[in-house]
């Protein structure tokens, strides 16, 4: 698989239902970012984890970190209808100038 | 909260024109790159530049294509002589100086390309 893939491809929940998206890589990391984008809009940035972290919160995003396996997950608690979106992961590795490597991401719907 | 800004949202050209495509990156930030999105395929990297010259460009970035800050403001990406399968989401993106900063994007510019 290439790197940053998310599974699942797309995801159907009940609004106030938790999601959770999975996404691995190939390469060591210096961090992961989660990424939503509403469709046919610009990506917003979610939450950022470093390569030395294993979990990271913010309101009701929950990423988890796991360099052994090369994974990590987004869990979305208490799902919206707002939360609709596609959700990506992004790698970012190296020296340099730090460009993103994307996944293919997950389509995400919260039926209201 | 300081944002980037990308002009025009949706351009559509002919085959073989040159388009340009604008950004404005957020005022204190020294890296500036762009991405492409394909409809339906994930969000690819192009190039990043800093320090008024091209860090790294992938296999995407050949010939056709080349990015400016013309003034202190502005970040541009041209495309010479556009082609079919140039049709895509462009997102420009920029970050501070700190290595693991996070990117921030701008609301892209659709290109198509007839």
């Amino acid at each position: 698989s290439q790197q940053g893939e998310e599974d699942p491809q797309a995801l159907s929940i009940q609004e106030g239902e938790n999601a959770t998206m999975n996404c691995s890589y190939k390469t060591s990391i210096n961090n992961l970012q989660w990424y939503r984008q509403n469709s046919g809009r610009g990506l917003v940035h979610l939450i950022l984890i470093r390569s030395n972290e294993r979990e990271k919160h913010s309101g009701r995003l929950r990423v988890t970190l796991d360099t052994s396996k090369k994974s990590s997950s987004l869990l979305i608690t208490a799902s919206r209808a707002a939360d609709t979106a596609s959700y990506f992961c992004a790698t970012l590795s190296g020296a340099g100038s730090y460009q993103l490597t994307f996944g293919k991401g997950t389509k995400l719907s919260v039926i209201p | 909260e300081p944002e980037v800004t990308q002009t025009p949202s949706h351009q559509v050209t002919q085959m073989g024109q040159e388009v340009i495509l604008r950004c404005v990156p957020i005022s204190n930030h020294l890296y500036f790159y762009w991405y492409r999105q394909i409809l339906g395929q994930k969000v690819e990297f192009l190039v990043s530049f800093y320090n008024n010259e091209i860090s790294e460009k992938s296999e995407i970035f050949d010939d056709q294509f080349s990015v400016e800050r013309p003034d202190g403001s502005n970040f541009t990406l041209k495309i010479r002589s556009t082609k079919l399968e140039d049709s895509a989401m462009y997102f420009c993106a920029s970050r501070g100086l700190a290595g693991h900063n996070e990117q921030f994007f701008g609301p892209g510019t659709r290109l198509t390309v007839l």
